[in-house]
């Protein structure tokens, strides 16, 4: 199985400021059939299901605000909120669909400071 | 607009059987692959099992192969999962949720609000 880790576990951020989560695997990711990686980012705010943030590693879900990003390729890939709202403050998954079992990262909880 | 409903979640004591379902609405249902992602209280989403938009193809998390039964009813817009042998680390909340159509991805653009399984004595 692909084990997905994310880092860090809690991340506090003022206002304004940037926020960068980091995601790597256990293998590459990256699919040579599509010439692209194989992973999703999502957004769980307390008592919702996740919501679509990223997919193929750097194409941002139509209505998801341009203050959320993706990069990475490989194995290493980085979900960067430029300039922190309050409406921001949530927990955050990566995920790989390079195969089955899809797995996703432990999750990284971001805070206001 | 695309809904998810999931019910049947509650309470089941250790060995027993639920079956959850997942309503469909607002998208042609019988042209999306579905899945089931659970997550335990305060835990992070673990994927469980996932079936092709014609019933024929399922696949499942070791976790849950042998026990839990993913399956479809396309007529009736309607997503199942057959959990028996529960175990106490099966107690989560399980999200139907469904898979992008595009090809080649398997990343999850709409998901359910969730149903609580618990398993206890």
């Amino acid at each position: 199985d692909i084990v997905m880790t994310q880092s860090p576990d809690s991340l506090p951020v003022s206002l304004g400021e940037r926020a960068t989560i980091n995601c790597k695997s256990s293998q590459s990711v990256f699919h040579s059939s599509y010439n692209k990686n194989t992973l999703a980012w999502y957004q769980q705010k307390p008592g919702q299901p996740p919501k679509l943030l990223i997919y193929w590693a750097s194409t941002r879900e139509s209505g998801v605000p341009d203050r959320f990003s993706g990069s990475g390729s490989g194995t290493d890939f980085t979900l960067t909120i430029s300039g922190l709202q309050a409406e921001d403050v949530a927990v955050y998954y990566c995920q790989q669909y390079y195969e089955t079992p899809l797995t996703f990262g432990g999750g990284t909880t971001v805070e206001i400071k | 607009e695309v809904q998810l409903v999931e019910s049947g979640g509650g309470l089941v004591q250790p060995g027993g059987s639920l079956r959850l379902s997942c309503a469909a609405s607002g998208f042609t249902f019988s042209n999306y692959w579905m899945n089931w992602v659970r997550q335990a209280p305060g835990k992070g989403l673990v994927w469980v099992s996932r079936i092709k938009n014609d019933g024929s193809f399922t696949s499942y998390a070791d976790s849950v192969k042998g026990r839990f039964t993913i399956s479809r009813d396309n007529a009736k817009n309607t997503l199942y999962l057959q959990m028996n042998s529960l175990r106490g680390e099966d107690t989560s909340v399980y999200y139907c949720v469904r898979e992008t159509a595009e090809a080649g991805a398997v990343y999850f653009d709409y998901w359910g609000q969730g149903t609580l399984v618990t398993v206890s004595s």
